[in-house]
C-alpha cells in the first residue's frame, strides 16, 4: 500500500479481554516495528521484525503481549487479559532493506483504552 | 543498554524565537541518529545523521551530530505556531535493527 496502515484506529475494551492490533506495512519493507506511546510520553520500543522473525522481544512488557508477522507483510500485536495500564497508542512503523537508512514510516496508530 | 535522553522535556516560546533541542545517546555500534516531528498521531521524519559535524538543513530546521560527545541538536529558527509538536530523537545500531527513541521534547509556540 501507499503507507503503513493500522487497525483498528480506536479500540475500547474491558479489563481482562484480549485484543488484536493489526499493522500492514509499506509493500516491500522488510523491517517492521511496534512501539507504545502513553499520553505525553515518548515511544517505548516493544518488538521488531526482520522478515517474519523477531530477533529481539525484550521490549514486550509482559508475557501477556505477543506479536507475529506472516508472509513478511502483515503483523499482529496481541494483548491478552488486558489491564488498565495497557491503555496507550500502539504505533507501527516499517522500513526497507533491513532498516539500513533508519528512516521509519509510521502508521496513524491504534489507540487502546482499557476500562 | 542503549538509551536516548532528550532535553528539555517541555519548552514554551514565543513565535519568532529560535529554539535548540538536545539529544544525547548511548548506543553500541552506532549507525545513525534520527529526528522526528509528531503533531497528532504518526511521527514524520525530519533528519537522519550519520557523520559528525555535517549540518543537515531543511528550511528553518537544522541539525548536527557530535559522535565524539554523543549528542545531537535540532535548531528551529523564526519559530511559527505550526512548529508546535513533540520532537523525537532516535538512534539506530549496527548491532541489530532496533531503533530506540527518547521521551521527546514537547514544544509549544505561543502566537
Amino acid at each position: 500500500g501507499a503507507g503503513v496502515s493500522q487497525s483498528p484506529s480506536n479500540k475500547v475494551t474491558e479489563k481482562g479481554k484480549d485484543v488484536e492490533l493489526r499493522c500492514d506495512p509499506i509493500s516491500g519493507h522488510t523491517a517492521l516495528y511496534w512501539y507504545r506511546q502513553s499520553l505525553g510520553q515518548g515511544l517505548e520500543f516493544l518488538i521488531y521484525f526482520q522478515g517474519n522473525s523477531a530477533p529481539d522481544k525484550s521490549g514486550l512488557p509482559s508475557d501477556r503481549f505477543s506479536a507475529e508477522r506472516t508472509g513478511g507483510s502483515v503483523s499482529t500485536l496481541t494483548i491478552q487479559r488486558t489491564q488498565q495500564e495497557d491503555s496507550a497508542v500502539y504505533l507501527c512503523a516499517s522500513s526497507s532493506l533491513r532498516g539500513n537508512t533508519g528512516e521509519l514510516f509510521f502508521g496513524e496508530g491504534s489507540r487502546l483504552t482499557v476500562l | 543498554e542503549d538509551k536516548v535522553v532528550q532535553s528539555p522535556l517541555s519548552l514554551v516560546v514565543h513565535e519568532g524565537d529560535t529554539v535548540t533541542l538536545n539529544c544525547s545517546y548511548e548506543v553500541t555500534n552506532f549507525r545513525s541518529l534520527l529526528w522526528y516531528k509528531q503533531e497528532k498521531k504518526a511521527p514524520t521524519f525530519l533528519f537522519m545523521l550519520t557523520s559528525s559535524g555535517i549540518e543537515k538543513k531543511s528550511g528553518r530546521l537544522s541539525s548536527i551530530l557530535d559522535k565524539k560527545e554523543l549528542f545531537s541538536i535540532l535548531n528551529i529558527t523564526a519559530t511559527q505556531t505550526g512548529d508546535s509538536a513533540i520532537y523525537l530523537c532516535a538512534v539506530a545500531s549496527n548491532r541489530d535493527d532496533k531503533i530506540i527513541f527518547g521521551k521527546g521534547t514537547r514544544l509549544h509556540i505561543l502566537p
